[in-house]
Protein backbone atom coordinates (compact mmCIF):
# COMPACT_ATOMS: atom_id res chain seq x y z
CA UNK A 1 0.00 0.00 0.00
CA UNK A 2 1.44 3.45 -0.98
CA UNK A 3 1.84 5.18 2.22
CA UNK A 4 3.68 8.62 3.65
CA UNK A 5 4.22 8.65 7.31
CA UNK A 6 5.66 11.81 8.92
CA UNK A 7 7.46 12.49 12.07
CA UNK A 8 7.28 14.21 14.54
CA UNK A 9 3.90 15.12 14.71
CA UNK A 10 4.04 18.46 16.23
CA UNK A 11 7.82 20.32 17.13
CA UNK A 12 8.36 22.68 19.25
CA UNK A 13 11.91 24.75 19.07
CA UNK A 14 13.64 27.83 20.13
CA UNK A 15 14.10 30.93 17.74
CA UNK A 16 17.18 30.47 15.84
CA UNK A 17 17.52 26.55 16.64
CA UNK A 18 17.70 23.96 13.75
CA UNK A 19 15.58 21.09 13.54
CA UNK A 20 15.00 18.01 11.16
CA UNK A 21 11.52 16.92 10.05
CA UNK A 22 11.30 13.07 8.78
CA UNK A 23 9.31 11.68 5.86
CA UNK A 24 9.34 8.01 5.31
CA UNK A 25 7.39 6.39 2.03
CA UNK A 26 6.64 2.96 0.32
CA UNK A 27 5.20 4.98 -2.80
CA UNK A 28 6.20 2.93 -5.62
CA UNK A 29 7.11 3.43 -8.58
CA UNK A 30 8.62 6.51 -7.37
CA UNK A 31 8.77 9.73 -9.31
CA UNK A 32 9.82 12.75 -7.34
CA UNK A 33 9.35 13.86 -3.72
CA UNK A 34 8.34 17.46 -2.68
CA UNK A 35 7.99 19.03 0.52
CA UNK A 36 5.64 22.23 1.51
CA UNK A 37 5.30 24.56 3.96
CA UNK A 38 1.18 25.55 4.71
CA UNK A 39 0.77 28.57 6.93
CA UNK A 40 -2.39 28.39 8.69
CA UNK A 41 -5.36 28.99 6.61
CA UNK A 42 -3.34 29.11 3.48
CA UNK A 43 -2.34 26.74 0.75
CA UNK A 44 0.71 24.82 0.65
CA UNK A 45 3.84 26.15 -0.53
CA UNK A 46 6.49 24.23 -2.54
CA UNK A 47 10.12 24.37 -0.63
CA UNK A 48 11.53 21.59 -2.93
CA UNK A 49 11.06 18.83 -5.44
CA UNK A 50 13.49 16.01 -5.67
CA UNK A 51 13.80 12.93 -8.54
CA UNK A 52 15.03 10.01 -7.96
CA UNK A 53 18.67 11.08 -8.69
CA UNK A 54 18.80 13.91 -6.51
CA UNK A 55 19.82 13.23 -2.69
CA UNK A 56 19.91 17.20 -1.46
CA UNK A 57 18.22 19.95 -2.54
CA UNK A 58 18.55 23.71 -0.86
CA UNK A 59 16.13 26.53 -0.77
CA UNK A 60 17.30 29.25 1.80
CA UNK A 61 17.64 27.39 5.16
CA UNK A 62 15.45 24.82 4.27
CA UNK A 63 17.31 21.61 3.07
CA UNK A 64 15.90 17.99 2.15
CA UNK A 65 17.67 14.85 1.41
CA UNK A 66 16.26 11.75 -0.33
CA UNK A 67 17.32 8.43 0.22
CA UNK A 68 15.93 6.51 -2.32
CA UNK A 69 17.23 3.22 -1.50
CA UNK A 70 15.25 3.42 2.03
CA UNK A 71 12.96 5.64 0.84
CA UNK A 72 13.60 8.35 3.70
CA UNK A 73 13.69 11.84 3.07
CA UNK A 74 14.08 14.48 5.71
CA UNK A 75 13.93 18.32 5.26
CA UNK A 76 16.47 20.49 7.65
CA UNK A 77 15.87 24.00 9.02
CA UNK A 78 18.40 25.88 9.49
CA UNK A 79 18.50 29.08 12.34
CA UNK A 80 14.73 28.84 12.67
CA UNK A 81 12.82 31.90 12.89
CA UNK A 82 9.14 32.90 14.12
CA UNK A 83 7.71 32.88 10.63
CA UNK A 84 8.83 29.01 10.07
CA UNK A 85 5.94 28.09 12.34
CA UNK A 86 3.75 26.56 10.12
CA UNK A 87 2.73 22.22 9.05
CA UNK A 88 5.26 20.68 6.28
CA UNK A 89 3.89 18.39 4.33
CA UNK A 90 6.06 15.31 2.51
CA UNK A 91 4.13 14.44 -0.94
CA UNK A 92 5.47 11.27 -2.77
CA UNK A 93 4.33 11.08 -6.45
CA UNK A 94 4.19 7.51 -7.97
CA UNK A 95 4.76 7.53 -12.13
CA UNK A 96 1.64 5.11 -11.90
CA UNK A 97 -1.94 6.00 -12.97
CA UNK A 98 -0.96 9.86 -14.12
CA UNK A 99 1.62 10.67 -11.67
CA UNK A 100 -0.88 9.95 -8.67
CA UNK A 101 0.56 11.51 -5.43
CA UNK A 102 0.26 10.83 -1.89
CA UNK A 103 0.02 13.19 1.39
CA UNK A 104 1.56 13.12 4.34
CA UNK A 105 -0.14 14.22 7.46
CA UNK A 106 2.27 16.45 8.26
CA UNK A 107 4.49 17.80 10.78
CA UNK A 108 3.45 21.29 12.90
CA UNK A 109 6.31 23.09 13.95
CA UNK A 110 5.98 25.74 16.60
CA UNK A 111 8.58 28.29 16.95
CA UNK A 112 9.11 30.42 20.08
CA UNK A 113 11.11 32.71 20.75
CA UNK B 1 6.60 31.08 -11.25
CA UNK B 2 3.91 29.19 -11.52
CA UNK B 3 0.69 31.27 -9.61
CA UNK B 4 -2.76 29.94 -8.90
CA UNK B 5 -5.56 32.29 -7.79
CA UNK B 6 -8.07 31.16 -5.92
CA UNK B 7 -11.13 33.16 -4.86
CA UNK B 8 -12.77 33.75 -2.46
CA UNK B 9 -10.59 33.24 0.22
CA UNK B 10 -13.02 33.00 2.76
CA UNK B 11 -17.07 32.98 2.27
CA UNK B 12 -20.03 32.50 4.20
CA UNK B 13 -23.32 31.10 3.50
CA UNK B 14 -26.70 29.89 4.76
CA UNK B 15 -27.73 26.57 4.85
CA UNK B 16 -29.30 25.41 1.43
CA UNK B 17 -27.79 27.74 -0.59
CA UNK B 18 -24.12 27.08 -3.26
CA UNK B 19 -21.21 27.85 -2.87
CA UNK B 20 -18.95 28.71 -6.12
CA UNK B 21 -15.24 28.77 -5.32
CA UNK B 22 -12.68 30.06 -8.50
CA UNK B 23 -9.24 28.27 -9.17
CA UNK B 24 -7.25 29.75 -12.26
CA UNK B 25 -3.87 29.58 -13.29
CA UNK B 26 -2.35 32.59 -13.70
CA UNK B 27 0.97 32.12 -15.91
CA UNK B 28 0.44 28.52 -17.36
CA UNK B 29 -1.92 26.11 -18.84
CA UNK B 30 -3.18 24.07 -16.04
CA UNK B 31 -4.09 20.49 -17.99
CA UNK B 32 -5.27 19.06 -14.49
CA UNK B 33 -6.41 20.94 -11.54
CA UNK B 34 -7.26 18.89 -8.13
CA UNK B 35 -9.83 20.32 -5.39
CA UNK B 36 -8.52 19.33 -1.71
CA UNK B 37 -10.55 19.68 1.62
CA UNK B 38 -8.58 20.29 4.59
CA UNK B 39 -10.20 19.65 8.05
CA UNK B 40 -8.34 21.44 11.27
CA UNK B 41 -4.71 20.27 11.80
CA UNK B 42 -5.55 17.30 9.39
CA UNK B 43 -4.19 16.38 6.34
CA UNK B 44 -5.44 17.49 2.72
CA UNK B 45 -7.27 15.26 1.32
CA UNK B 46 -8.32 14.72 -2.53
CA UNK B 47 -12.09 15.57 -3.51
CA UNK B 48 -11.12 15.23 -7.58
CA UNK B 49 -9.18 15.38 -10.45
CA UNK B 50 -10.39 17.42 -13.49
CA UNK B 51 -9.04 17.58 -16.99
CA UNK B 52 -9.56 20.39 -19.00
CA UNK B 53 -12.96 19.85 -21.29
CA UNK B 54 -13.17 16.21 -19.60
CA UNK B 55 -15.64 15.35 -16.34
CA UNK B 56 -14.01 15.29 -13.40
CA UNK B 57 -13.01 11.75 -11.34
CA UNK B 58 -14.09 11.96 -7.83
CA UNK B 59 -12.46 10.06 -5.13
CA UNK B 60 -14.63 7.13 -3.41
CA UNK B 61 -17.12 8.87 -1.16
CA UNK B 62 -17.46 12.19 -2.78
CA UNK B 63 -20.54 13.02 -4.11
CA UNK B 64 -20.43 14.49 -7.38
CA UNK B 65 -24.22 15.67 -7.31
CA UNK B 66 -22.57 17.87 -4.05
CA UNK B 67 -19.24 19.33 -5.60
CA UNK B 68 -19.98 20.26 -9.19
CA UNK B 69 -16.21 20.62 -10.61
CA UNK B 70 -16.03 22.41 -13.96
CA UNK B 71 -12.79 23.08 -16.22
CA UNK B 72 -13.89 24.59 -18.60
CA UNK B 73 -10.39 26.03 -19.83
CA UNK B 74 -6.62 25.61 -19.38
CA UNK B 75 -7.04 28.46 -16.64
CA UNK B 76 -10.20 28.10 -14.77
CA UNK B 77 -11.71 25.14 -12.79
CA UNK B 78 -14.33 26.00 -10.46
CA UNK B 79 -16.12 24.29 -7.33
CA UNK B 80 -19.80 24.37 -6.31
CA UNK B 81 -20.91 23.34 -3.38
CA UNK B 82 -24.38 22.64 -3.89
CA UNK B 83 -27.11 22.80 -0.99
CA UNK B 84 -24.85 23.47 1.37
CA UNK B 85 -25.02 22.10 4.89
CA UNK B 86 -23.01 22.93 7.94
CA UNK B 87 -20.64 19.66 8.02
CA UNK B 88 -19.78 20.79 4.39
CA UNK B 89 -17.74 23.81 6.18
CA UNK B 90 -14.44 23.13 5.69
CA UNK B 91 -11.18 25.00 4.12
CA UNK B 92 -10.82 23.69 0.45
CA UNK B 93 -7.51 24.23 -1.83
CA UNK B 94 -7.21 23.98 -5.13
CA UNK B 95 -3.71 23.00 -7.32
CA UNK B 96 -3.04 23.01 -10.68
CA UNK B 97 -0.57 20.95 -12.76
CA UNK B 98 0.69 22.39 -16.00
CA UNK B 99 1.65 20.47 -19.24
CA UNK B 100 5.38 21.52 -19.27
CA UNK B 101 6.56 20.79 -16.05
CA UNK B 102 5.26 23.54 -13.84
CA UNK B 103 4.69 20.95 -11.50
CA UNK B 104 1.52 21.36 -8.43
CA UNK B 105 1.15 24.50 -7.75
CA UNK B 106 -1.58 24.79 -5.07
CA UNK B 107 -3.85 28.34 -4.48
CA UNK B 108 -4.14 30.43 -1.37
CA UNK B 109 -7.34 28.23 -0.25
CA UNK B 110 -11.26 29.09 0.80
CA UNK B 111 -12.71 28.59 3.95
CA UNK B 112 -15.99 27.66 4.19
CA UNK B 113 -18.19 28.15 6.81
CA UNK B 114 -22.04 27.15 6.49
CA UNK B 115 -24.22 28.57 8.77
Amino acid sequence: KNQVEQSPQSLIILEGKNCTLQCNYTVSPFSNLRWYKQDTGRGPVSLTIMTFSENTKSNGRYTATLDADTKQSSLHITASQLSDSASYICVVSSLNTGNQFYFGTGTSLTVIP
Amino acid sequence: GAVVSQHPSWVICKSGTSVKIECRSLDFQATTMFWYRQFPKQSLMLMATSNEGSKATYEQGVEKDKFLINHASLTLSTLTVTSAHPEDSSFYICSARGGRGEGYTFGSGTRLTVV
